[in-house]
């Protein structure tokens, strides 16, 4: 099966300090890859999709200067969440498409998640 | 506006007791149904994906169904491992996002 990575799979920062997670895809290329958020008991909630050598398409509500996203390659997109404060911890989960012989398929497959806490 | 609405929102089961969840949508224009399982802390595992109404599709001890309005898990002879949040989400005719739904936590005692 395709496999996505994270990481870090957790961290804590400092209000206001810049936090900066990794999505992989280890054994397929992706040309179209995931963010999304997750509060406790809640479902995911996509914040914004990330497309590789283009800038990514953010969800309505979703600070697209808080929250960057960069998709330098097939296979990694980073988000980047600048001067993190408090109200900015939750899980963070990336997923992606696989793309085959210049193809996407329609099934998202998902990272592990990364537990962001702001202190 | 693309909507999934899944019941019940947490079910209990005593093991090898079998039982259903639900999953209702409204979509304009269905790309694609599918079925997640995931574990505390972790990111979603894909179980299914369903395309058309009268689809079926098997893993293990899970079914999944699809019909033009909603589709159902069934699990039989659940064991405690099955014990997780099944999400399911709908894909849209010409994109590749996908709406979730709160899911189902199912907890499965020994």
């Amino acid at each position: 099966g395709a496999v996505v990575s994270q990481h870090p799979s957790w961290v804590i920062c400092k209000s206001g300090t810049s936090v900066k997670i990794e999505c992989r895809s280890l054994d397929f290329q992706a040309t179209t890859m995931f963010w999304y958020r997750q509060f406790p008991k809640q479902s995911l909630m996509l914040m914004a999709t990330s497309n590789e050598g283009s800038k990514a398409t953010y969800e309505q509500g979703v600070e697209k200067d808080k929250f960057l996203i960069n998709h330098a390659s097939l296979t990694l997109s980073t988000l980047t969440v600048t001067s993190a404060h408090p109200e900015d911890s939750s899980f963070y989960i990336c997923s992606a498409i696989v793309t085959a012989r210049g193809r996407s398929t329609d099934t998202q497959y998902f990272g592990p998640g990364t537990r962001l806490t702001v202190l | 506006e693309d909507q999934v609405t899944q019941s019940p929102e947490a079910l209990r089961l005593q093991e090898g007791e079998s039982s259903s969840l639900n999953c209702s949508y409204t979509v304009s224009g269905l790309r694609g149904l599918f079925w997640y399982r995931q574990d505390p802390g972790k990111g979603p595992e894909f179980l299914f994906t369903l395309y058309s109404a009268g689809e079926e599709k098997e893993k293990e001890r899970l079914k999944a169904t699809l019909t033009k309005k909603e589709s159902f898990l069934h699990i039989t002879a659940p064991k405690p491992e099955d014990s997780a949040t099944y999400l399911c989400a709908v894909q849209a005719m010409g994109g590749s996002r996908l709406t979730f739904g709160e899911g189902t936590q199912l907890t499965v005692n020994p």
